[in-house]
């Protein structure tokens, strides 16, 4: 089983939907969520942090529930800018060498279409 | 300010050739990360370090790669005898290193090697 594991899609939207992506992770030890998105043929950056309570950031609500190792994302009023690839990441975090080291789920593909 | 640089951007490679691949961190960060990434994968952890010294090389795939950042700046990753099996995008981050399980990584824009 893969330490973090993503739908892969492809989601396909038409602009204005709202869209969900949900990840799950197997290390109960892990500390650390994010959502990077990755455009095509280009490097990934962070879109958000994912935090316990839960957060949001214009358009984009990230949640964690520890107890079932499940992340979400959810993105209102998709726009055309948009369309990317959903990387879903944890850092195992606190403890040994494991400090810094990200691992990647698969990813999810989104297109918004007019 | 500049971020995170990588050369060469592009590379092509007959089997068994060796390879260097640069990255040039954002300055002032003391943790650096190579990933590779192959398609329609999300990139796999490939070494860890925190200055000059290799804090975690738990994800390189064999003998055959090697990393150094002898000055704790700028970072080499090197790969022995490739083979085909070696093609992706080879991704180089950096952060600052003072908070390390939540610091944001910044990622250099890859080197794509391909071993033919």
């Amino acid at each position: 089983r893969k330490e973090v594991e993503q739908d892969p899609g492809p989601f396909n939207v038409p602009e204005g939907a709202t869209v969900a992506f949900n990840c799950t992770y197997s290390n109960s030890a892990s500390q650390s969520f994010f959502w990077y998105r990755q455009d095509c043929r280009k490097e990934p950056k962070l879109l958000m942090s994912v935090y316990s309570s839960g957060n949001e950031d214009g358009r984009f609500t990230a949640q964690l529930n520890r107890a079932s190792q499940y992340i979400s994302l959810l993105i209102r009023d998709s726009k055309l800018s948009d369309s990317a690839t959903y990387l879903c990441v944890v850092n195992r975090g606190a403890g040994g060498t494991s400090y810094g080291k990200l691992t990647f789920g698969q990813g999810t593909i989104l297109t918004v279409h007019p | 300010g500049a971020g995170v640089s990588q050369t060469p951007s592009n590379k092509v490679t007959e089997k068994g050739k060796y390879v260097e691949l640069r990255c040039d961190p954002i300055s002032g960060h003391t943790a650096l990360y190579w990933y590779r990434q192959s398609l329609g994968q999300g990139p796999e952890f490939l070494i860890y370090f925190q200055g000059t010294g290799a804090a975690d090389d738990s994800g390189l795939p064999n003998d055959r790669f090697f990393a150094v950042r002898p000055e704790g700046s700028v970072s080499t990753l090197k790969i022995q005898r490739t083979e085909r099996g070696d093609s992706a995008v080879y991704l180089c981050a950096s952060s600052s290193g003072l908070h390390r399980s939540t610091d944001t990584q910044y990622f250099g824009p890859g080197t794509r090697l391909t071993v033919l």
